[in-house]
């Protein structure tokens, strides 16, 4: 059982807006700005999204913008396109003995 | 171009062992904290451990459900980091992932696995 919580599924039509959350806990999401998130297409790798909340790595599309607010994080990807369809995961540092925990991942259907 | 290549994966029966290597390249490995995740089939993304670069002091850090059976290491004069795998169950079945661990506790890039089956 994830640590973290997230929709099992979310879905939109082309050039829509969806938004995807991650509740966690005051352990973790709440107490750490911390929180990552990673696209995963099926048999790929995943790839680091967003970090520090709402930070995009060189190159990740600015359309895919992280926020927090309490203990859930949002990555909200904007003018959605075919190519996001993807499993994506929420990371959260969660402090010295636990370290990392991550959702149990969001189903993107375009 | 940051690679990472894991091998070693394979069918191994309940309580055996496997390692796992993962040689990188690209980037500056020394300096670099490495972390090992996995997903078993169907399922989501699992921590398992990191390794801190030995310039700051080497020290490794588990997840609790192979804290005990797991050990990482790693050898940068072949840039290469491992995974000790013992005492495996079945539920250790997996695609395993080695990982680099930023600066922001971001796992910024990934290898693309190998499959580990525990099975009799």
């Amino acid at each position: 059982q994830s640590a973290l919580t997230q929709p099992a599924s979310v879905s939109g039509s082309p050039g829509q807006s969806i938004t995807i959350s991650c509740a966690g806990t005051s352990s973790d999401v709440g107490s750490y700005d911390l929180v990552s998130w990673y696209q995963q297409y099926p048999g790929k790798a995943p790839k680091l999204m967003v970090y520090e909340v709402t930070k995009r790595p060189s190159g990740v599309s600015d359309r895919f913008s992280g926020s927090k607010s309490g203990n859930t994080a949002s990555l909200t990807i904007s003018g959605l396109q075919a190519e996001d369809e993807a499993d994506y995961y929420c990371c959260s540092y969660a402090g010295s003995t636990t370290l990392y925990v991550f959702g149990p991942g969001t189903k993107v259907t375009v | 171009e940051v690679q990472l290549v894991e091998s070693g994966g394979g069918l191994v029966n309940p309580g055996g062992s496997l390692r796992l290597s993962c040689a990188a390249s690209g980037f500056a490995f020394s300096n670099v904290w490495m972390t090992w995740a996995r997903q078993a089939p169907g399922k989501g993304l699992e921590w398992l451990g990191r390794i801190r670069s030995n310039s700051y002091d080497g020290m490794t850090e588990y997840a609790a459900p192979v804290k005990g059976r797991f050990t990482i290491s790693r050898d940068d004069s072949k840039t290469t980091l491992y995974l000790q795998m013992n005492s495996l169950k079945t539920e250790d079945t997996a695609v395993y992932f080695c990982t680099t661990l930023n600066q922001k506790n971001a796992f910024d890039f990934w290898g693309l696995g190998t499959l580990v089956t525990v099975s009799s």
